[in-house]
């Protein structure tokens, strides 16, 4: 049965960068599809980005182009999602997800909070 | 973009109804929906792929429907378990885009 796990809350100040883990277990790391959502406190989803380790090869969503980097290591099965230049609208759950359409499983969420 | 648009934003319902969510995409998706059902401080659960495959161990009530633009979720007796809030996603090219959910409340 696939997993995902996440690293846990992050706290960040305007500016700075954060970067959250998502390590996969239950199947060959190369067989997935890791996407990155978001959602914002009482909002909706949002899609940021994917990797297939497969490849190494990262698709992003244009809003995040140029501020996210979404990266995999292969020997630990973790996926990393790096995001810079933060600001309060960053404040979210971050979560990883696998698929190549439909995403299951999710991780359990990452709370990032930008705050000075 | 492919812009997802879901009614309506919120349905108040009882016990044993039958309700229906509806999802437009801004163009012919085919058959790359998805249905995921979100309860507060849980991670998204995927319900529905590909317009209308039922995901493993979701129960049968749940149905979806729909190809290119125009899709529905029907859940056809609402058990209490179900009160929580619904989102679609297409997945015909990425970016790929969600619509901004149905919260399915009690009446």
């Amino acid at each position: 049965q696939v997993h995902l796990v996440q690293s846990g809350t992050e706290v960040r100040k305007p500016g700075s960068s954060v970067k959250v883990s998502c390590t996969a277990s239950g199947s060959t790391f190369r067989n997935f599809a890791i996407s990155w959502v978001r959602q914002a406190p009482g909002q909706g989803l949002e899609w940021m980005g994917r990797i297939l380790p497969i490849f190494g090869t990262a698709d992003y969503a244009p809003k995040f182009q140029g501020r996210v980097t979404i990266t995999a290591d292969e020997s630990t099965s973790t996926a990393y999602m790096e995001l810079s230049s933060l600001n309060s609208n960053d404040t979210a759950i971050y979560y990883c997800a696998d698929g190549g359409g439909g995403l299951d499983p999710w991780g359990q969420g990452t709370l990032v909070t930008v705050s000075s | 973009d492919i812009q997802m648009t879901q009614s309506p934003s919120t349905l108040s319902a009882s016990v044993g109804d039958r309700v229906i969510i509806t999802c437009r995409a801004s163009e012919n998706i085919k058959s790359f929906l998805n249905w995921y059902q979100q309860k507060p401080g849980k991670a998204p659960k995927l319900l529905i792929y590909a317009a209308a495959s039922l995901e493993t161990g979701v129960p049968s009530r749940f149905t979806g429907s729909g190809s290119g633009t125009d899709f529905a979720l029907t859940v056809s007796s609402l058990q209490p378990e179900d009160f929580a809030t619904y989102y679609c996603q297409q997945s015909s090219r990425t970016p790929w885009t969600f619509g901004r959910g149905t919260t399915v409340e009690l009446k």
